[in-house]
């Protein structure tokens, strides 16, 4: 199976603040890459899909990149909104693994 | 829009089987894909298998091979999940998804979960 390691674990950052989350597959995914976000008590809701892609109603404040093996999400200015927490998985191959998960926290 | 409206909390003794059921509304039932997310208390998601409604093409992880089946019942518009031979670690809330598009099966829409409680 393919293992999908996130960092930080936990952030804590303020509101207007830049964020990025990092996401590093075990082996290449190509760019089969997603983010999603999570509230306490709700189900994930996809952001990012295929490394880059935007789903659709997502603000534009939320961005992907990478490929391969290494992973970005980025967040141009935090909202008050935006305080979850954050995975990735990959779609490419076998088990659609998911990472630990980023906990961001108001600072 | 796409809704994917879930069946209730379950509590089941280890050794028992649940069944999960997902009934889909607002786009083409056969044209995308159901996954099935488990999420235990505290943990992140984990993926457990795929169905394509189109052809009952099953995807499962090798972890649940053997003790789970999806179904797609087309004349319902309804997914189902069964997990068999259940123990106390797999109380979790179960998640169905639908693919992102025909091409991508990301999880662009979730149901809004089943608990199942797994307790002697």
């Amino acid at each position: 199976d393919i293992e999908m390691t996130q960092s930080p674990s936990s952030l804590s950052a303020s509101v207007g603040d830049r964020v990025t989350i990092s996401c590093r597959a075990s082996q290449s995914i190509n760019s089969y890459l997603n983010w999603y976000q999570q509230k306490p008590g709700k189900a994930p809701k996809l952001l990012i899909y295929a490394a880059s892609s935007l789903f659709s109603g997502v603000p534009s404040r939320f961005s992907g990149g990478g490929s391969g093996t290494d992973f970005t999400l980025t967040i141009s200015s935090l909202q008050p909104e935006d305080f979850a927490t954050y995975y990735c998985q990959q779609s490419y191959s076998g088990p659609k693994t998911f990472g630990q998960g980023t906990k961001l926290d108001i600072k | 829009q796409v809704q994917l409206v879930q069946s209730g909390a379950e509590v089941k003794k280890p050794g028992a089987s649940v069944k999960v059921s997902c009934k889909a509304s607002g786009y083409t039932f056969i044209s995308y894909g159901i996954s099935w997310v488990r999420q235990a208390p505290g943990q992140g998601p984990e993926w457990m298998g795929r169905i394509s409604p189109y052809n009952d093409n099953t995807n499962y992880a090798q972890k649940f091979q053997g003790r789970v089946t999806m179904i797609a019942d087309t004349s319902t518009r309804t997914a189902y999940m069964e997990l068999g031979s259940l123990r106390s670690d797999d109380t979790a809330v179960y998640y169905c998804t639908r693919d992102h598009s025909p091409d991508s099966t990301s999880s662009a829409f979730w149901g809004q979960g089943t608990l199942v409680t797994v307790s002697s």
